[in-house]
């Protein structure tokens, strides 16, 4: 499986933007980009995934590099409510790893009042 | 509301014990998950089974077992050949998006043996 690198740590003051890299070199044409947060003792929670085009929600932006060997989750405004750990997964989506997720070690999001 | 339940939230056994870990989903979707998390770790899988009556091992299996008799239910049973089975449970299950799957997860379960 694809692997992606994450930095361990990020801290941001509330009501200002934040911009969560992640890096995947050894990104094949095939892998869609996720993004997954996990607040204290809960379950993961979906964020954004995408292709190739940059995509938005209502949680989030996500900005593919081009090559597609880099991405960046951005949160537009942070709240305290975004402090979780933020996990950058690449999804092969067919075969025999239909739907299959490898969750790294993530990005711990300190949100600062 | 539709989701995913996990019962119960926290669970407590004695080392030797099987015990069985409950997962139910109302969100109609085919796939479903189990995957074990220890402290200041990632999500490991340890089961996923993509429909009824058909299921396969992940990363992890080695002391884990499963069944898929119904759509909605993907009961995990954790046996007394799990060599650390102290660790946090979660059950997700997945619709497809825009051409890939997308995974809910429900609230999980503490399981601890003692």
């Amino acid at each position: 499986d694809a692997k992606t690198t994450q930095p361990n740590s990020m801290e941001s003051n509330e009501e200002e933007p934040v911009h969560l890299p992640c890096n995947h070199s050894t990104i094949s044409g095939t892998d869609y980009i996720h993004w997954y947060r996990q607040l204290p003792s809960q379950g993961p929670e979906y964020v954004i995934h995408g292709l190739t085009s940059n995509v938005n929600n209502r949680m989030a932006s996500l900005a593919i590099a081009e090559d597609r060997k880099s991405s960046t989750l951005i949160l537009h405004r942070a709240t305290l409510r975004d402090a979780a750990v933020y996990y950058c997964i690449l999804s092969y989506a067919g075969g025999t790893s239909y739907g299959k997720l490898t969750f790294g070690q993530g990005t711990i999001l300190t949100v600062h009042p | 509301d539709g989701g995913i339940t996990q019962s119960p939230k926290y669970l407590f056994r004695k080392e030797g014990q099987n015990v069985t870990l409950s997962c139910e989903q109302n969100l109609n979707h085919d796939a479903m998950y189990w995957y074990r998390q220890d402290p200041g770790q990632g999500l490991r899988l340890i089961y996923y089974s993509q429909i009824v009556n058909d299921f396969q091992k992940g990363d992890i299996a080695e002391g884990y077992s499963v069944s898929r008799e119904k759509k909605e239910s993907f009961p995990l049973t954790v046996t007394s050949a799990q060599k650390n089975p102290t660790a946090f449970y979660l059950c997700a299950s997945s619709m497809r998006d825009r051409g890939t799957d997308t995974q809910y997860f429900g609230p999980g379960t503490r399981l601890t043996v003692l």
